[in-house]
């Protein structure tokens, strides 16, 4: 299956300020998604990153929070911007994969808001 | 919208004995339903999923079997080891390429 490097695995920073994660894949895939897993919960789909075009925004979330790039198809990045403590949670990189493999996921960048 | 619901929350198995998870969905038109095992701190991984055009897949000592007239499907852990303990979600794909997850199940076994 797909190598999926996501980086940086965890920060800590300071309230008003934005960090941008990025995920690499090691192939080439057609959709990319990001989540959000807040403490103790579920995985919460934020966006689907398009190649070529803006992405996609699920209810409740919206690009000047999030901005997403898509720049090819073996990478993306999301940013969080303007942070609260209540951003504070593990963002996931995922991707489709062959009918065979499904849908896997990145290590994950856990965030901490001070 | 797409909805998966995912019971029970939390399951707690004697070594050995047997676990089951089950989940319901409510978008008919679903055709994939993955399920993930999450250890703490890392990242969900895949372990055994089923498409609409099948009723049970089995992998070792996961099976998973689906109901698409009850809407409903359900994830079984038979001989189950100390290694099983773990948050397992459920999720339906809903025609959009997106995947939607269940609420989790954080599932102990007792040595």
């Amino acid at each position: 299956s797909a190598v999926i490097s996501q980086k940086p695995s965890r920060d800590i920073c300071q309230r008003g300020t934005s960090l941008t994660i990025q995920c690499q894949v090691d192939s080439q895939v057609t959709m990319m998604f990001w989540y959000r897993q807040q403490p103790g919960q579920s995985l919460t789909l934020i966006a689907t990153a398009n190649q070529g075009s803006e992405a996609t925004y699920e209810s409740g979330f919206v690009i000047d929070k999030f901005p997403i790039s898509r720049p090819n198809l073996t990478f993306s990045t999301l940013t969080v911007s303007n942070m609260s403590p209540e951003d504070s949670s593990i963002y996931l990189c995922s991707v489709e994969q062959t009918y065979l493999y499904g849908y896997t996921f990145g290590s994950g960048t856990r965030l901490t808001v001070v | 919208g797409e909805n998966v619901e995912q019971h029970p929350s939390t399951l707690s198995v004697q070594e050995g004995d047997s676990a089951v998870i089950k989940c319901t969905y409510s978008d008919s038109a679903s055709n994939y339903f993955p399920w993930y095992k999450q250890e703490l701190g890392k990242r969900p991984q895949l372990i055994i999923d089923i498409r609409s055009n099948v009723g049970e897949k089995k992998d070792q000592r996961i099976a998973v079997t689906l109901n698409k007239t009850a809407k409903h499907f359900s994830l079984h852990i038979t001989e189950t080891q100390p290694e099983d303990s773990a948050v397992y979600f459920c999720a339906g794909l809903f025609g959009n390429e997106k995947l939607t997850f269940g609420t989790g199940t954080r599932l102990t076994i007792i040595p």
